[in-house]
């Protein structure tokens, strides 16, 4: 157990709709950073988010966003959902701002099905 | 170009052999190299860590960076069932972003 908890384990949606996924990272770590991972992409960096403010964007799309909160805790909202969301979204977090040797603890992630 | 490309496999071997596993990177710049092993169902977990280049041991597995042929390798000796699981190699970019292989799928035979 990695101490990174995300919420919900499996979420089955439609087309055009909008999900909420939901991180809490490691007691103590500031960091939290969004991956999705499919088959054809593997696993792709979204964004990093640090003690409450963006600091980096990798492959986000615009219909997706992001924010963290005071209690550090981490969300990633899919809008205006297509076929190929369909994926595992995986939270982690580090203790730092992600330089060098941090590492990076990954939660058991949320399988998104769009139909 | 990928920052980083890794042999998908599959890759099947018999309980006690050793695996390798490798990946090729683009920038010669890049300085920390990881391997993660992910279970079916599961998130990454890092399994090894690498600063620049040389050779890093921890218990069956070694972690390689040629930093000349701008590639990273990791072989597990003594191969047991319970190693059976996705391996995805990946570099630091930007301090920030962390860039994935594809990863390789082992399955050790009992």
């Amino acid at each position: 157990d990695s101490g990174v908890t995300q919420t919900p384990k499996h979420l089955i949606t439609a087309t055009g709709q909008r999900v909420t996924l939901r991180c809490s990272p490691r007691s103590g770590d500031l960091s939290v950073y969004w991956y999705q991972q499919s088959l054809d992409q593997g696993l792709q960096f979204l964004i990093q988010y640090y003690n409450g403010e963006e600091r980096a964007k990798g492959n986000i799309l615009e219909r997706f966003s992001a924010q963290q909160f005071p209690d550090l805790h981490s969300e990633l909202n899919l809008s205006s959902l297509e076929l190929g969301d369909s994926a595992l979204y995986f939270c982690a977090s580090s203790v730092d701002i992600g330089q060098g040797q941090e590492t990076q603890y990954f939660g058991p992630g949320t399988r998104l099905l769009v139909l | 170009q990928k920052e980083v490309e890794q042999d998908p496999g599959p890759l099947s071997v018999p309980e006690g052999a050793i695996v390798s596993l490798n990946c090729t990177y683009s920038n010669s710049a890049f300085q920390y190299f990881m391997w993660y092993r992910q279970y079916s169902r599961k998130g990454p977990e890092l399994l090894m860590y690498t600063y620049s280049s040389g050779n890093k041991e921890d218990g069956r597995f070694t972690a390689q960076v040629d930093k000349s042929s701008k590639y990273i390798s990791l072989f597990i000796r003594d191969s047991q069932p319970s190693d059976s699981a996705t391996y995805l190699c990946a570099i630091l970019i930007n301090d920030y972003k962390l860039s994935f292989g594809a990863g390789t799928t082992v399955t050790v035979r009992a």
